[in-house]
Order: C-alpha cells, then sequence, then structure tokens
C-alpha cells in the first residue's frame, strides 16, 4: 500500500520568511496530491492540490511542486504570516484513496 | 450549499458503552470517508463508503467498529464496547466522484472521549 512520509514534523519560522514542507510517495500509482491545513481543534481544510499531470502550482502566497520520477511533492509557503501557524498535512491518493503524512507544525513567529 | 456535517460534535462514554458517530455529506457527493485522528498525529483512514456499500474498509479494526450509509440518511460509523484506547477524533470527508480524483472535503469531527 501507499506510504506517505512528511518532513519536518515541526517548523518555526520568522515572520516574512518561507516555509518549505516536503513528502514522499511509495505507490507510483498515486495520482492526486492535496495539501490541508488544520488549526487547533478545527477541521482539515484543503488549501492547495496538484494531480499528477502538472508539476508545478501556485496559489497567491501557496505553491506546491512534484517531481513524480523521484516521488515527492513540497509546499512552499512565502512571505509567512502569524496566521499561517497551523498543521498541514500532505497526502496522496490513488483512485480515491488517501494516505496522509504526520504533519508538520508550523509556527510563525512575529 | 451545507458543507459536511457531523454529530455529536464530542461524545462522552464509559468503557463497554457503543459510540455511534453520523456523517452527512456535501449536496452531491455520494462518497463518503472516514478518519481517526489521535491527539498531535495524521489522519489514519479507517473505511471508503458510497450509498448502500462499503468499498474500502482496510483500514478499519476488524472487531467492534462497523459502518453503513444507507440510501437514505447520514452516514454511520460505530463502535462498539468502547475502550480508553477509542478516544479520539473522528472525521468524516465527503466527494462527489471517485474516478475523477475530487478531492475530499472535511467535516467538523466528533470528538469521542471514553472514561
Amino acid at each position: 500500500g501507499e506510504n506517505v512520509e512528511q518532513h519536518p514534523s515541526t517548523l518555526s519560522v520568522q515572520e516574512g520568511d518561507s516555509a518549505v514542507i516536503k513528502c514522499t510517495y511509495s505507490d507510483s500509482a498515486s495520482n492526486y496530491f492535496p495539501w490541508y491545513k488544520q488549526e487547533l481543534g478545527k477541521r482539515p481544510q484543503l488549501i492547495i492540490d496538484i494531480r499528477s499531470n502538472v508539476g508545478e502550482k501556485k496559489d497567491q502566497r501557496i505553491a506546491v511542486t512534484l517531481n513524480k520520477t523521484a516521488k515527492h511533492f513540497s509546499l512552499h509557503i512565502t512571505e509567512t504570516q502569524p496566521e499561517d501557524s497551523a498543521v498541514y498535512f500532505c497526502a496522496a491518493s490513488s483512485w480515491g484513496k488517501f494516505q496522509f503524512g504526520a504533519g508538520t507544525q508550523v509556527v510563525v513567529t512575529p | 450549499n451545507a458543507g459536511v456535517m457531523q454529530n455529536p460534535r464530542h461524545l462522552v462514554r464509559r468503557r463497554g458503552q457503543e459510540a455511534r458517530l453520523r456523517c452527512s455529506p456535501m449536496k452531491g457527493h455520494s462518497h463518503v470517508y472516514w478518519y481517526r485522528q489521535l491527539p498531535e498525529e495524521g489522519l489514519k483512514f479507517m473505511v471508503y463508503l458510497q450509498k448502500e456499500n462499503i468499498i474500502d474498509e482496510s483500514g478499519m479494526p476488524k472487531e467492534r467498529f462497523s459502518a453503513e450509509f444507507p440510501k437514505e440518511g447520514p452516514s454511520i460509523l460505530r463502535i462498539q464496547q468502547v475502550v480508553r484506547g477509542d478516544s479520539a477524533a473522528y472525521f468524516c470527508a465527503s466527494s462527489p466522484n471517485r474516478v475523477n480524483q475530487e478531492t475530499q472535503y472535511f467535516g467538523p469531527g466528533t470528538r469521542l472521549l471514553v472514561l
């Protein structure tokens, strides 16, 4: 089955700096890669996703890159703000079955 | 357009009791997924259902846990004879169509506490 590894587990960044979270997956059949943001006590919310036929996607301060050959994908947050503080989860999906990474706790300090 | 609904939001049970968690998918969504999240951990897939069918239950414990998604009404995750280790947040998510890789939208979760 699919196995998704996510690094780092915690990330502390200064406000205004960039944050990068990396994930690797094992199942070459995975074809959809969403990223979710979860604030304390709240539901996971989709922030960006990428499909296997695309190498990069950007939405304002958030971007995701995908390297299918190496089986890894990354989330990039630029110009971080305190409200970006949360736990971020990557996921890899093959035919709708999501396998989530363990999450990255991002703390943005003013 | 209401999002994914779950109830109750919080549920307290004593060991040995039954817990029933309900999930109403977004309007137009026919696929429901259940996940379990332990404190400070990730989301673990439990079961995937379509109306009246269990498609994939590979993540669900073989004993005490069951799920259904009837033709009418919400999806139900049922935990019989709960134990303290069942304490967790249980999230359901829904999507309109699995084949087209549609994303999953999460409900607010049910936080189960077993005393």
